[in-house]
Formats: structure tokens, sequence, C-alpha cells
């Protein structure tokens, strides 16, 4: 499974552009890089997930350069809800073993 | 929302003591998990289960034992709690499509004295 490093943490102010990047040197050619996002006292939540290049959803977007050696999740216009622990995981699907570190705790400023 | 509950939410229990903290699903998903989060070291996986009776370790099993005799219930068992298993656990579904996106349940805070 391939090993996973992140900011320990992030500040930004409330309109900002947010981008959050993980490195994973040693992806394998059948990994897929995920993305939740944990807010206090619950559980994380699934936001993207992709293999390569470009991908978007209606809450963030995910880049993907073409070595995969790393990953950057991009949150546009960041408001005081998005403040949360943002965790990137790499692995094949259907992997269960799954390791989630410790994220990146992003606190949104007024 | 996955349909995923977790009981009980709060639980708190004397060293020694057997604990089962259950998680119920409703809509019949194959995989099934149980985490427990801690200060310092995020989300981290005890067992899994890909099917009634199929289980499997994860990163932090010892201590720890799990069943699962149908579909929608998974459950997790302290045979003997120790201080050191206060944490919060958190179940999760996976629905095994493409993408393989785990569904949390709410958590369980258990502390034990």
């Amino acid at each position: 499974l391939a090993k996973t490093t992140q900011p320990i943490s992030m500040d930004s102010y409330e309109g900002q552009e947010v981008n959050i990047t993980c490195s994973h040197n040693n992806i394998a050619t059948n990994d897929y890089i995920t993305w939740y996002q944990q807010f206090p006292s619950q559980g994380p939540r699934f936001i993207i997930q992709g293999y390569k290049t470009k991908v978007t959803n209606e809450v963030a977007s995910l880049f993907i350069p073409a070595d995969r050696k790393s990953s950057t999740l991009s949150l546009p216009r960041v408001s005081l809800s998005d403040t949360a622990v943002y965790y990137c995981l790499v692995g094949e699907r259907g992997y269960q073993k799954v390791t989630f570190g410790t994220g990146t705790k992003l606190q949104v400023i007024p | 929302d996955a349909g995923i509950t977790q009981s009980p939410r709060h639980k708190v229990t004397e060293t020694g003591t057997p604990v089962t903290l259950r998680c119920h699903q409703t809509e019949n998903h194959r995989y099934m998990y149980w985490y427990r989060q801690d200060p310092g070291h995020g989300l981290r996986l005890i067992h899994y289960s890909y099917g009634v009776k199929d289980t499997d370790k994860g990163e932090v099993s010892d201590g720890y034992s799990v069943s699962r005799s149908k579909t929608e219930d998974f459950l997790l068992t302290l045979e003997s709690a120790t201080s050191s298993q206060t944490s919060v656990y958190f179940c999760a579904i996976s629905t095994g499509d493409a993408t393989y996106e785990q569904y949390f349940g709410p958590g369980t805070r258990l502390t034990v004295t």
C-alpha cells in the first residue's frame, strides 16, 4: 500500500481557493487516489477519486500529474463550513485494508 | 445516507469487562469495517468483513474480535477492555461499486476506566 504524505495543517481565509497536496512516491500502477473529508465528531465522507489528470465534481477538483507521484485536492472558494480534516488515500480499488493516516486539518478563517 | 447506525453511541466501562459494539446497515452492502480513531493516529482499521461469516484482521486487531452472522449486522467485541481501548469507534460500509467508496456511521465513544 502506497505511503502518503500531506501537510498536518493549513489555514485559509473564506472565499479563497485551497489546494492540499498529497505525496505518494511509490504509487503502483493499479492504485487510485481517494480523498475523504471529516468534520468534528463525524465519520469521514468521500469527496473525490481519480486515477490520472483531472477529476471534478460538485465539491472539489483533483489534479494528478502524469507521473502520479503526487495529487492536489482543490476546494474552490472555501467557507467556514469547509473547516475539517482531509485525508488522502492511495490504493487499489477494492483493496480493503485502507490506511487513512492523520490527514490535513484545514482551518477556514473569517 | 447509507443507513448505518451504531449502538451504543456512548459507553463507559471498567477495565476487564467485555464490551460489544454493534453496527447495523439497512442496504445489504457486502463490505463492513470497524475503525478506531485516536488523537495523532487518524483512523486505523481494526477488522473488516467481506460477507456473512467472512472477516479479516486490520492494522490494530489485537484485543478485538468481530462477528457477522447476518448481512446487516457487524459486531465488534472487546473481550476484556483495557484503558488503551478508550477511543472513538467508527463503523463503515462499502458499496463495492466502481469507487469502493466507504460510508461511515456516527461513531461510538468508548471510555474504559
